[in-house]
């Protein structure tokens, strides 16, 4: 069974905390993503990565950084967060073939105040 | 760039009829994959159905078919006989060719309230 963690489901967190989402695969995907998904804008690409090391941003990548050291882990960094980074954040994988469908993680409801 | 359009924010059906969720999309590329996702009150993405831009035949999984018209741009979502279950929001995606960011881009979702 596929399987795709995020390391928490619900965090709270101070304006200006650095704030560390952590995602983990067990499929030996490729491919690894982080998605933001507010009401009415469905889930917007934030970065993504394709290999180790490798990083490419997404739509909406201000104020966020990631980090892909290895194969399963994709974290996503928030350096100082902001009360408009309060989101849902999921993490997703998948192979690289093109018609393979992302796995997603449960999700993590990320407060900032 | 690529676009996703969910015009229905919410519908509602009675248990045991058919219902369509709409999705147009806008793409410049030949080589595409739309997706449809369902998104229960508990969060989890469930992947239901895939169509190539190349696939002859109409996605069919289950009680989920995915009605495509290449020419008019829309890969509709069919779901028959409407359960409970069925209650959550969906979403419409496409997926990038392998050339370019092999992600998704998502439209703004469809609830569903399947009504008893």
């Amino acid at each position: 069974d596929v399987k795709v963690t995020q390391s928490s489901r619900y965090l709270v967190k101070r304006t200006g905390e650095k704030v560390f989402l952590e995602c983990v695969q067990d499929m030996d995907h490729e491919n690894m993503f982080w998605y933001r998904q507010d009401p009415g804008l469905g889930l917007r690409l934030i970065y993504f990565s394709y290999d180790v090391k490798m990083k490419e941003k997404g739509d909406i990548p201000e104020g966020y950084s990631v980090s892909r050291e290895k194969k399963e882990r994709f974290s996503l960094i928030l350096e100082s967060a902001s009360t408009n980074q309060t989101s849902m954040y999921l993490c997703a994988s998948s192979f690289i073939e093109e018609a393979y469908e992302q796995y997603f993680g449960p999700g993590t409801r990320l407060t900032v105040t | 760039a690529q676009k996703i359009t969910q015009t229905q924010p919410g519908m509602f059906v009675q248990e045991k009829e058919a219902v369509t969720l709409d999705c147009t999309y806008d793409t410049s590329d030949q080589s595409y994959g739309l997706f449809w996702y369902k998104q229960p009150s508990s969060g989890e993405m469930i992947f239901l159905i895939y169509q190539g831009s190349y696939d002859e035949q109409n996605a069919t999984e289950g009680r989920y078919s995915l009605n495509f018209q290449k020419a008019r741009k829309s890969a509709n979502l069919v779901i028959s006989a409407s359960q409970l279950g069925d209650s959550a929001m969906y979403f419409c995606a496409m997926r990038e060719p392998y050339t370019g960011r092999r992600a998704l881009t998502f439209g703004s979702g469809t609830r569903l309230q399947v009504q008893p």
